[in-house]
């Protein structure tokens, strides 16, 4: 059974300080990994997916890196700013069967101005 | 529609109501999930749809929780006799089924249905 496992479990920074959220997961078969983000009573917004057979994905300010064979992904977010607080989540989907998606149990992040 | 729909966003209901919540997956998405969030706690997988079978009801909490899908669209949960302890937010996601595994396969979230029951 896919564990996935989120550290810490909720972070706060002042604006403009570089950071990394740590995703692992137990079960390394697995077809891709999804970082989301959760705004306070909204649904989840898709920020970055990374095949199993990539490294890294970046977009803007997010860089996110896979290493399977550890089980591990990380999420790098640049030149924080307050609007990324928000609870993010990462989601791994299996490679067997029907790929059930798997969630983490997510990183709240509050960015002080 | 452009994204996954959830109706409705918001729903109060008494205890032992029955209630059902609704989802539109995104047009040609095969695959749909459905997880509960309650209050500080992460995603709870319920049910996953595969067309218009669920391979998968293993979340289901209770045989007071059902789900269907027609025509491999439309989806709906149905709880019967809510329990307070049923308050969440419910969310629906959709992604984009293939046999041929380099292909991505991205899930896409609803809003999400936020249930209260008093």
């Amino acid at each position: 059974k896919q564990e996935v496992t989120q550290i810490p479990a909720a972070l706060s920074v002042p604006e403009g300080e570089n950071l990394v959220l740590n995703c692992s997961f137990t079960d390394s078969a697995i077809y891709n990994l999804q970082w989301f983000r959760q705004d306070p009573g909204k649904g989840l917004t898709s920020l970055l997916l990374i095949q199993s057979s990539q490294r890294e994905q970046t977009s803007g300010r997010l860089n996110a890196s896979l290493d399977k064979s550890s089980g591990r992904s990380t999420l790098y977010i640049a030149a924080s700013q307050p609007g990324d607080s928000a609870t993010y989540l990462c989601a791994v989907r299996g490679s067997g069967g029907y790929q059930k998606v798997t969630f983490g149990t997510g990183t709240k992040l509050q960015v002080i101005p | 529609g452009a994204g996954v729909s959830q109706s409705p966003s918001n729903k109060v209901t008494e205890k032992g109501k029955d209630v059902e919540l609704r989802c539109d997956p995104i047009s040609g998405h095969t695959a749909l999930y459905w997880y509960r969030q309650s209050l500080g706690q992460g995603l709870e997988f319920l049910i996953y749809f595969q067309g218009n079978s669920a391979p998968d009801k293993s979340g289901l909490p209770s045989d007071r929780f059902s789900a269907e899908r027609t025509g491999g669209s439309v989806s709906t949960l149905t709880i019967q006799r809510t329990q307070q302890e049923d308050s969440a937010v419910y969310l629906c996601a959709s992604s984009l089924w293939t046999a041929y595994r380099d292909r991505e396969s991205e899930a896409f979230f609803g809003q999400g249905t936020r249930l209260t029951v008093v």
